[in-house]
C-alpha cells in the first residue's frame, strides 16, 4: 500500500458524459500527478499540481481538467467522454515538486470504461 | 518527445531462472527508475538510480544506470512466482524535476 488513495476503483459511463476521479496523496506529500495508462500508449503524464497550484502539463486534452484543493486532495475531471478515453487513470504523489530523491508513489488507479 | 525503448516486451521463464531487461533512449537522463505493476494495481517503485554507472540492489533485484546515461538494466535473480507482473523503466531528463518518461513495460511470466 503506497498510501495514495483513489476513488472510484471502477467507473463505467457513456460517451458524451462527464466524470470526476478523486485522489488523496500520501500524508505529507504536496505534489500530485495524474497519468493515463492505455494498452497502446503506456503511461502518459497528464498534469501535476504542487501545493494547490498547477506545476506542469503533459499530454492532457482540453476536455480534461484537474485541480488540487487546500487539503491537498486532487480531482481529475473528464468531460465529453469518447470511447478512446477508456483507460486506467493513476494518481501519484511526491513530497516536493518532484526530482531526485523525491520520487512519485502511485495509487491503485481508476479504471474508466466508456461505452 | 523523448522515447524509451524497453525490451523485451514479454518474457516467459521457469521459477529459479535469472531475468534481464533493459531500457534505452536516444537522449540522456539524469535519473532512471524501475517500477513493477501487478494486475489491477498501480506501479510500485523498486529501484532509483541517480548517477551514471551506479549499481543498486533491492533484494534479488539489481539495476544499473548506464555510463552513457542513455540506458539502464534490471536483473532479477532466482525468480519466484510472485515476480510476475509488468516492469516499467522511467527516465527523468536533465533540467526537469517532474517529468518522467516511461517505457512500455516488460511483461514477466514465471512458471512454477
Amino acid at each position: 500500500d503506497s498510501g495514495v488513495t483513489q476513488t472510484p476503483k471502477h467507473l463505467i459511463t457513456a460517451t458524451g458524459q462527464r466524470v470526476t476521479l478523486r485522489c488523496s496523496p500520501r500524508s505529507g506529500d504536496l505534489s500530485v500527478y495524474w497519468y493515463q495508462q492505455s494498452l497502446d500508449q503506456g503511461l502518459q503524464f497528464l498534469i501535476q499540481y504542487y501545493n494547490g497550484e498547477e506545476r506542469a502539463k503533459g499530454n492532457i486534452l482540453e476536455r480534461f481538467s484537474a485541480q488540487q484543493f487546500p487539503d491537498l486532495h486532487s480531482e481529475l475531471n473528464l468531460s465529453s467522454l469518447e470511447l478512446g478515453d477508456s483507460a486506467l487513470y493513476f494518481c501519484a504523489s511526491s513530497v516536493e515538486g518532484g526530482g531526485p530523491y523525491n520520487e512519485q508513489f502511485f495509487g491503485p488507479g481508476t479504471r474508466l470504461t466508456v461505452l | 518527445g523523448q522515447q524509451l525503448n524497453q525490451s523485451p516486451q514479454s518474457m516467459f521463464i521457469q521459477e529459479g531462472e535469472d531475468v534481464s531487461m533493459n531500457c534505452t533512449s536516444s537522449s540522456i537522463f539524469n535519473t532512471w527508475l524501475w517500477y513493477k505493476q501487478d494486475p489491477g494495481e498501480g506501479p510500485v517503485l523498486l529501484i532509483a538510480l541517480y548517477k551514471a554507472g551506479e549499481l543498486t540492489s533491492n533484494g534479488r533485484l539489481t539495476a544499473q544506470f548506464g555510463i552513457t546515461r542513455k540506458d539502464s538494466f534490471l536483473n532479477i535473480s532466482a525468480s519466484i512466482p510472485s515476480d510476475v507482473g509488468i516492469y516499467f523503466c522511467a527516465g527523468r531528463p536533465p533540467r526537469s524535476n517532474y517529468k518522467l518518461t516511461f517505457g512500455k513495460g516488460t511483461l514477466l511470466t514465471v512458471n512454477p
